[in-house]
């Protein structure tokens, strides 16, 4: 079945305690993206990535990471998570057509509380 | 800073009527407008991705128009269901912002039975 995993999916943690919100595809997509879903803001792009080892900001990148090492996975890593990054978060897979973004797929999300 | 605007923010309707919202983005230099449904605790769900000027799609009783010159698309639903009340996204795509993909905030729709 073709999906986007993410996990975990509910996580509770406190601040400055690192973690690390797994995203794997198998639809050998190219581009894959984070997005984080707050009230009354729609969802808003973290990270994204065009293909192995090419990454880039979205529009709310501080205090994230992210890394393409293999096509299929796409971690998204805080390194010292604070109260503000509380939020519901969304991994997406789409192919590439020709010269932009195909149907976005996305993981079954990830609600982090950061106390 | 690229805004979609989405308009009305929520709707409620009855069963059986048909309703339509509006996806506004900037017109100059488009490359593509999506549109999502996303149900309550579930992960948003494509609908379409429209890239010509023009462009009109349909699924089922769902249906959706792109007008890239002035910068929206309408999406409408016949005869709306229960089971349609959702929220809405539309996103936005332009190599003028490079591969970023950007959504509106959506609109909320509620269908009483």
């Amino acid at each position: 079945e073709a999906q986007v995993t993410q996990n975990p999916r509910y996580l509770i943690t406190v601040t400055g305690k690192k973690l690390t919100v797994t995203c794997s595809q198998n639809m050998n997509h190219e581009y894959m993206s984070w997005y984080r879903q707050d009230p009354g803001l729609g969802l808003r792009q973290i990270y994204y990535s065009m293909n192995v080892e090419v990454t880039d900001k979205g529009d709310v990148p501080e205090g994230y990471k992210v890394s393409r090492k293999e096509k299929r996975n796409f971690p998204l890593i805080l390194e010292s998570p604070s109260p503000n990054q509380t939020s519901l978060y969304f991994c997406a897979s789409s192919p590439m057509l020709a010269g932009g973004i195909g149907t976005q797929y996305f993981g079954p999300g990830t609600r982090l509380l950061v106390l | 800073i690229l805004n979609v605007e989405q308009s009305p923010q929520s709707l409620h309707v009855q069963e059986g009527d048909s309703t339509n919202f509006t996806c506004s983005f900037p017109s100059s230099n488009f490359y593509a407008l999506h549109w999502y449904r996303w149900e309550t605790a579930k992960s948003p769900e494509a609908l379409f991705v429209m890239t010509l000027n023009g462009d009109e799609k349909k699924k089922g009783r769902i249906s959706a128009t792109l007008n890239t010159k002035e910068g929206y698309s309408y999406l409408y639903i016949k005869g709306s269901q229960p089971e349609d009340s959702a929220t809405y996204l539309c996103a936005f795509t332009s190599p003028e912002y490079g591969n970023k993909l950007v959504f509106g905030a959506g609109t909320i729709l509620r269908v009483k039975s």
